[in-house]
C-alpha cells in the first residue's frame, strides 16, 4: 500500500489567514492526488484532483500543488465555511489510500 | 444530478455480517465508473474499503480483503457491501461514492458521495 501522511494533524487559524496543509506519499504518485473537505454529518466534498486541478464549483481560494511525493493544499484567505477536516488521497494505485486528515480549527 | 443514498441496518452484532446497499439516482451505474465504499471510524480518518465496476470487477482493501464482498445490481442501479465477522472496530459511518472516469491512472478520485450511514457494532 502507498501510505499518505498529512501534517499538521490540527491547525488553528483565524478568518482571513492563509492556510497550508501538507501531504506526503510513501512513494512517487506522480500527480494522482486529490483533496477533500469533510464536515461531520455531511458528504465529503472533492476540492482538488490531479494535484492542482480545481473541481467545478469550488472557490478559487483553494489551490493545490506538488508532484511525486510532496503535495500542498492552500487556502488563500480562510472563510468561516472552511473550518473542517481536509484529507488527501492517492489514486495512482488500485489500492486507494487517504491521509489521516488535518482539522482546521478556529483560533 | 447524481445522487447516492446508503441504506441498511444501523446496528450489527459482533461476529455477524454487515450488509449495506447504495442506490444511485440520476445516473446509470453502467456508465463506466467504479463505485466505492469508504468509512470513517470514530476518531479516525477516511478508509477506502472496496470498489466495483458495473461488470462486477472488484478491488478490495488488502487489510479487509478476507471479510469484504461487493456486488452490483444494474437492474436496480444499486451496489452493495457485505462485511463479515464484524467487531466493535467496524463501528463507523459508511459512505458510498462514485469514482470519476477516464483518469489515466489505476483509480480515480471520488465524487459525489452519499450522506453516509452510521453503523454501530454492539451486542
Amino acid at each position: 500500500d502507498i501510505q499518505m501522511t498529512q501534517s499538521p494533524s490540527t491547525l488553528s487559524a483565524s478568518v482571513g489567514d492563509r492556510v497550508t496543509i501538507n501531504c506526503r506519499a510513501s512513494q512517487s504518485i506522480g500527480s494522482w492526488l486529490a483533496w477533500y473537505q469533510y464536515k461531520p454529518g455531511k458528504a465529503p466534498n472533492l476540492l482538488i484532483y490531479k494535484a492542482s486541478s480545481l473541481e467545478n464549483g469550488v472557490p478559487s481560494r483553494f489551490s493545490g500543488s506538488g508532484s511525486g511525493t510532496d503535495f500542498t493544499l492552500t487556502i488563500s484567505s480562510l472563510q468561516p465555511d472552511d473550518f473542517a477536516t481536509y484529507y488527501c488521497q492517492q489514486y495512482k494505485s488500485s489500492s486507494r489510500t487517504f491521509g489521516q486528515g488535518t482539522k482546521v480549527e478556529i483560533k | 444530478q447524481v445522487h447516492l443514498q446508503e441504506s441498511g441496518p444501523g446496528l450489527a452484532k459482533p461476529s455477524e455480517t454487515l450488509s449495506l446497499t447504495c442506490t444511485v439516482s440520476g445516473y446509470s451505474i453502467s456508465s463506466g465508473n467504479y463505485w466505492a465504499w469508504i468509512r470513517q471510524s470514530p476518531g479516525k480518518g477516511l478508509e477506502w474499503l472496496a470498489s466495483i465496476y458495473y461488470t462486477g470487477s472488484t478491488y478490495y482493501s488488502p487489510s479487509l480483503k478476507s471479510r469484504i464482498t461487493m456486488s452490483v445490481d444494474t437492474s436496480k442501479n444499486q451496489f452493495s457491501l457485505n462485511l463479515s465477522s464484524v467487531t466493535a472496530a467496524d463501528t463507523a459511518i459508511y459512505y458510498c461514492a462514485r469514482e470519476r472516469q477516464s483518469c489515466s491512472s489505476l483509480s480515480c478520485p471520488f465524487g459525489p458521495w452519499g450522506q453516509g450511514i452510521l453503523v454501530t457494532v454492539s451486542s
